[in-house]
């Protein structure tokens, strides 16, 4: 089955610098990679997904860029502000959505 | 627009008690899905339907829990009996048919048991 690995699992930055969380999954057939946000206590909320036809995504200041040879795909924050603070997951997907372990970021003013 | 939503909220019960958590998906989306969050074991999926028929149950952990749905508008995880490691919170999801469709995700039932 599909196995998604993530990394950091921590990330602190300073307000106004750039995070990227970086994502590998195991299983070639998976072709669509979303990503969510989730604040304490709240549910998990889609930001920005990318399928398996495309490269890169750009949402403002959020991108997300996929590179299907080697089965890894990466989220990119630019000017991170205080509200980007949240746990961050990557999911992938064949036949359901399997997820990633989380990144707790951390951005201070 | 409605989202997904779930019920109760929160549940605090002893061990041993039947726990059922409910979940009215988005109306016109085809696919449910029943995951759990834990801090040592992140998001896992239990279990996921499509028109109403489960498709993969291999992620729910033990017979002691089951899930339905008996129409397009309604599920249930049921516990039985519960046991504190069954402590977490339970999310519900929702997505059109098909591949590639976002997942929409209910506000969660956080399950506590004594």
């Amino acid at each position: 089955g599909e196995n998604v690995e993530q990394h950091p699992s921590t990330l602190s930055v300073q307000e106004g610098d750039s995070a990227v969380i970086k994502c590998t999954y195991s299983d070639s057939a998976s072709n669509y990679f979303p990503w969510y946000k989730q604040e304490l206590g709240k549910r998990p909320q889609l930001i920005i997904d990318i399928r398996s036809n495309v490269g890169e995504k750009k949402d403002q200041r959020i991108a997300v860029t996929l590179n299907k040879t080697a089965k890894h795909f990466s989220l990119h924050i630019t000017e991170t502000q205080p509200e980007d603070s949240a746990v961050y997951f990557c999911a992938a997907l064949r036949t359901a959505l399997i997820f990633g372990k989380g990144t707790t970021l951390s951005v201070s003013s | 627009d409605a989202g997904v939503i779930q019920s109760p909220r929160h549940e605090v019960t002893e061990m041993g008690q039947e726990v059922t958590l409910r979940c009215k998906p988005i109306s016109g989306h085809n696919s449910l899905f029943w995951y759990r969050q834990t801090m040592m074991r992140g998001l896992e999926l239990l279990i996921y339907f499509n028109n109403n028929v489960p498709i993969d149950d291999s992620g729910m952990p033990e017979d002691r829990f089951s899930a339905k749905m008996p129409n397009a508008s309604f599920s249930t995880l049921k516990i039985q009996p519960s046991e504190p490691r069954d402590s977490a919170v339970y999310f519900c999801a929702s997505s059109p048919t098909g591949s590639n469709q976002p997942q929409h995700f209910g506000d969660g039932t956080r399950l506590s048991i004594l």
